[in-house]
């Protein structure tokens, strides 16, 4: 069974830019979520997708948003790009919303300059 | 403020002593935790959980160790080898089966 994939593997962008990050979960998840990972601070709760709804949402302004395909596919968007908006940037899919077991794909490293 | 918190930003340890990574959370509604290991370039991968209900859970060479009372918990690795060098991430779920929260990560060097 196939992972977890993201697409690109890696971004580089100027500010003011926007970017559009793509996630396919594995083959029969329906839950998506989206992590933010900067050096020093982990892995930071972006939002969770299910059944094309979102579910739950994290700490971040509203330049970030996402949604879900019906394949369960997710993309998450960035717009107006910052400096510090540079990360590695983590999709995890789980069976369902509230499973606990996730599993991440290798993720998009976004340098903006 | 953060309400998982991993103090280590790092550990070495000898091949095949103990590694302990540790944990703290604040928040007293996180009923299920859960360890990744995260090589570089990879994203993480699920390592084991425990349940608040619980106060150990083993698998293999890991074990981890929940102390509800102090909102510790703690890794245990058994022997440590170098395969297992990697940066570990604590994770906690609230029972209302919200996001997970992360903590910053423990990067673990096993030493041949």
């Amino acid at each position: 069974k196939a992972g977890v994939t993201q697409t690109p593997r890696y971004l580089i962008k100027t500010r003011g830019q926007q970017v559009t990050l793509s996630c396919s979960p594995i083959s029969g998840h329906r839950s998506v979520s989206w992590y933010q990972q900067t050096p020093g601070q982990g892995l930071q709760f972006l939002f969770e997708y299910f059944s094309e709804t979102q579910r739950n949402k994290g700490n971040f302004p509203g330049r970030f948003s996402g949604r879900q395909f019906s394949n369960s596919r997710s993309e998450m968007n960035v717009s107006t790009l910052e400096l510090g908006d540079s990360a590695l940037y983590l999709c995890a899919s789980s069976l369902a919303a509230g499973v606990n077991e996730q599993f991440f794909g290798p993720g998009t490293r976004l340098t903006v300059l | 403020d953060q309400q998982v918190k991993q103090n280590s930003p790092s550990l070495s340890v000898q091949e095949g002593r103990i590694s302990i990574l540790n944990c703290d959370y604040t928040n007293s509604m996180f009923d299920y935790f859960l360890w990744y290991k995260k090589y570089p370039a990879e994203g993480p991968t699920f390592l084991i959980s425990i349940s608040s209900i619980k106060d150990k859970n083993e698998d293999g060479r890991f074990t981890v160790f929940l102390n509800k009372s102090a909102k510790h918990l703690s890794l245990h690795i058994v022997p440590s080898q170098p395969g297992d060098s990697a940066v570990y991430f604590c994770a906690a779920r609230d029972n209302y089966g919200q996001n997970f929260v992360f903590g910053p990560g423990t990067r673990l060097s096993v030493l041949p």
